[in-house]
């Protein structure tokens, strides 16, 4: 079974500094990790994904994150927050069987709260 | 612009009754997914449909039916069997298996009053 951890219910840090959101997964084969935002009362909106290839993948709003095969890791980051970043965040995973059985399993979501 | 149209937005329904949540796609994608969220609960698949005229049971789908007669759509409804169904329900659709990712829709807010 495949499974992801957000550890973090809620992330603070104050605009202009960098910001780090925790993912950690697990999974049978290789995998597909994507990361999503939602503000209130909305949906999902894709952030980014890591299908293959380079670690470190960039994606919309300035936001990148780095997949570490070893630690299960694929960390959201940004070098500088900023208010209107402030929203939740989810990460997700599939493996890379590409048949009916595979879907997508999402963490619980992080709350990234920016302040001034 | 190709998207998905959940409505409504917001609904409210009585304790016995059973309501459909209407989600419609012009991505021409194959897949279609129902999900509730709840606080601190993440995303937890209802059903999910690959094909016209199938679909499958996902992690939580005791109370819930579907239908996918059209590739367009996939509505759900919640059933009175359905013990605790207020929540917030989302909509999404992929290309093939979803192996590059969802596309959702802005969601319907469910509450029983």
């Amino acid at each position: 079974a495949q499974s992801v951890a957000q550890p973090e219910d809620q992330v603070n840090v104050a605009e202009g500094n960098p910001l780090t959101v925790k993912c950690t997964y697990s999974v049978s084969g290789n995998p597909y990790l994507f990361w999503y935002v939602q503000y209130p009362n909305r949906g999902l909106q894709f952030l980014l994904k890591y299908i293959t290839g380079d670690n470190l993948v960039k994606g919309s709003y300035g936001f990148e994150a780095e997949f570490n095969k070893s630690q299960t890791s694929f960390h959201l980051k940004k070098p500088s927050a900023l208010v209107s970043d402030s929203a939740l965040y989810f990460c997700a995973v599939r493996d890379s069987y590409t048949g009916t059985a595979s879907k997508l399993t999402f963490g619980t979501g992080t709350r990234l709260q920016v302040t001034l | 612009d190709g998207g998905i149209t959940q409505s409504p937005k917001y609904l409210f329904r009585k304790e016995g009754q059973n309501v459909t949540l209407s989600c419609e796609q012009n991505l021409n994608h194959d897949a279609m997914y129902w999900y509730r969220q709840d606080p601190g609960q993440g995303l937890r698949l209802i059903y999910y449909s690959q094909i016209v005229n199938d679909f499958q049971k996902g992690d939580i789908a005791e109370g819930y039916s579907v239908s996918r007669e059209k590739k367009e759509s996939f509505p759900l409804t919640v059933t009175s069997a359905q013990k605790n169904p207020t929540a917030f329900y989302l909509c999404a659709s992929s290309i093939g298996t979803g192996a590059l990712g969802y596309t959702f829709g802005s969601g319907t807010r469910l509450t029983v009053v």
